[in-house]
């Protein structure tokens, strides 16, 4: 039922901004873009979500484009604790759909 | 606040024994759910509460698990009996509701073995 598509793994250097696309193409209108991340043998963490407008918090930053069919978290200097995976679910009258998610390596 | 508290962490057991979970969720939050997570499936939703009622159990796998919210600040997962293909990692999650937007909060999880 997981309705986003995102690559599997993704390499960052410690430091750079990683850039974590997601495709979601069949999103509706009133679907939210939450991202999470799990860290090995943690419970999944919220970093943030948006409806169509762009969000930054203290953790990153989320980009929708304008039709909604895309998104893409930015951690602007990845750190090697930010290495995890990092879900982008559509969220709707109280569900998450997981997907696979991104395995992001951040390395030094 | 301390955040969703799971107990036990670490649960290991016999096949045909019951395993019971237990959550606490926020203080304050409405909602409370309970995920499965295993490296063939994901993290799946098995069922979700609001105001300690069940509203949405179509992903529990079988009639073996059960739930209950007895209270606001209390839930529970049970298996009766288990079985091995039942190892896996069990999440609690709690948010309140604001309308259309309700972050959920995850525990530690609860690492189940069953032998």
């Amino acid at each position: 039922d997981a309705k986003t598509t995102q690559p599997t793994s993704m390499d960052c250097a410690e430091g750079r901004a990683a850039n974590l696309p997601c495709n979601h193409s069949t999103i509706s209108g009133n679907e939210y873009v939450y991202w999470y991340r799990q860290i090995h043998s943690q419970g999944p963490q919220y970093i943030i979500h948006g409806l169509k407008n762009n969000e930054t918090n203290e953790m990153a930053s989320l980009i929708i484009t304008e039709d909604r069919k895309s998104s893409t978290l930015i951690l602007p200097h990845a750190t090697l604790r930010d290495t995890a995976v990092y879900y982008c679910i559509l969220y709707n009258f109280n569900k998450f759909y997981f997907g696979s998610g991104t395995k992001l390596n951040v390395k030094p | 606040d301390a955040g969703v508290i799971q107990s036990p962490r670490h649960e290991v057991t016999e096949m045909g024994q019951e395993v019971t979970l237990r959550c606490k969720p926020i203080s304050g939050h409405d909602y409370l759910f309970w995920y499965r997570q295993t490296m063939m499936r994901g993290l799946e939703l098995l069922i979700y509460f609001n105001n300690n009622v069940p509203i949405d159990d179509s992903g529990m796998p079988e009639d073996r698990f059960s739930a209950k919210m007895p209270n606001a600040s209390f839930s529970t997962l049970k298996i009766q009996p288990s079985e091995p293909r039942d190892s896996a990692v069990y999440f609690c999650a709690s948010s309140f509701e604001r309308g259309g937007s309700d972050t959920q909060y995850f525990g530690p999880g609860t690492r189940l073995t069953v032998l």
